[in-house]
This record gives structure tokens, C-alpha cells and sequence, in this order.
């Protein structure tokens, strides 16, 4: 079964409106990041937390992550078309990432 | 502009052949890393090098080499073993970890292979 696994697997929203994305891991981590890939383009590196951080924020992203719950958000405000995309997290797992099979976020003008 | 450039972007596989995919980093960066993504999947670790002329398999290896002769190279090669190439695989690089964090991975704009 995979590290982290992010929910909802497809999420439709109109533009300007937020969208948030969860991620659930199994196992301790040190730190955990979230991705964006656009349609048939590789992985952009969005944000990383720590385990010792609880809120991160990076331009209209916010990312939140609670160990004892193994889980993250990731909080996209006032969205725009160019947000479709999917989004992956990824969980440390010994010396590798483990990513999840993602969010399609669908921005519809 | 520092990057990770693959090559080709869409690749052709006939039965029985071997077909080699290339990653090029100006990062600087000492790791890089193979994965296989399949559609609406997530990413599959294949290969990863921390380090020139080392490498250690990935979670789906087989069916699958790679070299790392220079720093900047770090090209996949599918061999006739692996049955189901047909994927969109991603090279990325980043600076070397700790035992303590993974670092943010750059990659590239990806390979779509084939079979034909």
C-alpha cells in the first residue's frame, strides 16, 4: 500500500474559489512535500514541512501537517485556471521519496 | 538556465529491442533518480545514483539499467526483460540528503514510451 495517499483522487472548482487536497502517510517521516505536474510535464516542487512544523505558507499555498493524525493539506487560495494541475505529496521513506498517485484539480474559468 | 533536459520526449519501442532514455542535469547536483509513472498513478522509484559510478536499484528495477559515468548523465535503459515499457518516465536530480531529509527533487519534462 502507498506512503501517502492524497484525497480527493479529482476535485472541480470554479476560479477564485479554494481548493484543498489531504494526504495521509502510514509510517513516522521527517519531512514531507507537495508536487505539481501539469498535463504530460514532469514535477515542479511546490513547499516541503518539516515533522517539527505544524503551517507552512508559500505565496497563495498553505500547507498544514499533523503527525499524530499522519496527515497534510494543501490549501490553494483564490484559484486560477493555470492551478489545474495534479498534485502529488511525497513522504520520506529511508533514503527515497514515496509519492502518491495524486489530486487532479480541475480550475474551471 | 540550470535544468534536467530529457531526450527524447516520445520514444518508439519495438519487440525484443533495447531502448535507452537520456537525462542531463547542469544542476550540479550529485543525486539523480529514474521513476516510472503511470497514467493516474503515482511515481515508481526505478534506479537512483547519490553519487558518479555508484547506483542502487528502486522499487521496480527489473527489466531496467542505468550507468552514471559522469555527473551530469544519468541515461535508463529498457531492455527486452522489462514486458510492459510502455510508460511516462521522469528523470530527476537534487542535492544530496541527509539521514535526517529527502531534498527537494528537480525534474525533468519526462519520456513517453511506446511499444509498437
Amino acid at each position: 500500500s502507498q506512503q501517502g495517499e492524497e484525497d480527493p483522487q479529482a476535485l472541480s472548482i470554479q476560479e477564485g474559489e479554494n481548493a484543498t487536497m489531504n494526504c495521509s502517510y502510514k509510517t513516522s517521516i521527517n519531512n514531507l512535500q507537495w508536487y505539481r505536474q501539469n498535463s504530460g510535464r514532469g514535477l515542479v516542487h511546490l513547499i516541503l514541512i518539516r515533522s517539527n512544523e505544524r503551517e507552512k505558507h508559500s505565496g497563495r499555498l498553505r500547507v498544514t501537517l499533523d503527525t499524530s493524525k499522519k496527515s497534510s493539506s494543501l490549501l490553494i487560495t483564490a484559484s486560477r485556471a493555470a492551478d489545474t494541475a495534479s498534485y502529488f505529496c511525497a513522504t520520506d521513506a529511508g533514503q527515497n521519496f514515496v509519492f502518491g498517485p495524486g489530486t487532479r484539480l480541475s480550475v474551471l474559468p | 538556465d540550470g535544468g534536467i533536459t530529457q531526450s527524447p520526449k516520445y520514444l518508439f519501442r519495438k519487440e525484443g529491442q533495447n531502448v535507452t532514455l537520456s537525462c542531463e542535469q547542469n544542476l550540479n547536483h550529485d543525486a539523480m533518480y529514474w521513476y516510472r509513472q503511470d497514467p493516474g498513478q503515482g511515481l515508481r522509484l526505478i534506479y537512483y545514483s547519490q553519487i558518479v559510478n555508484d547506483f542502487q536499484k528502486g522499487d521496480i528495477a527489473e527489466g531496467y539499467s542505468v550507468s552514471r559515468e559522469k555527473k551530469e548523465s544519468f541515461p535508463l535503459t529498457v531492455t527486452s526483460a522489462q514486458k510492459n515499457p510502455t510508460a511516462f518516465y521522469l528523470c530527476a536530480s537534487s542535492t544530496p540528503g541527509t539521514r535526517w531529509e529527502i531534498q527537494p527533487q528537480h525534474f525533468g519534462d519526462g519520456t513517453r514510451l511506446s511499444i509498437l
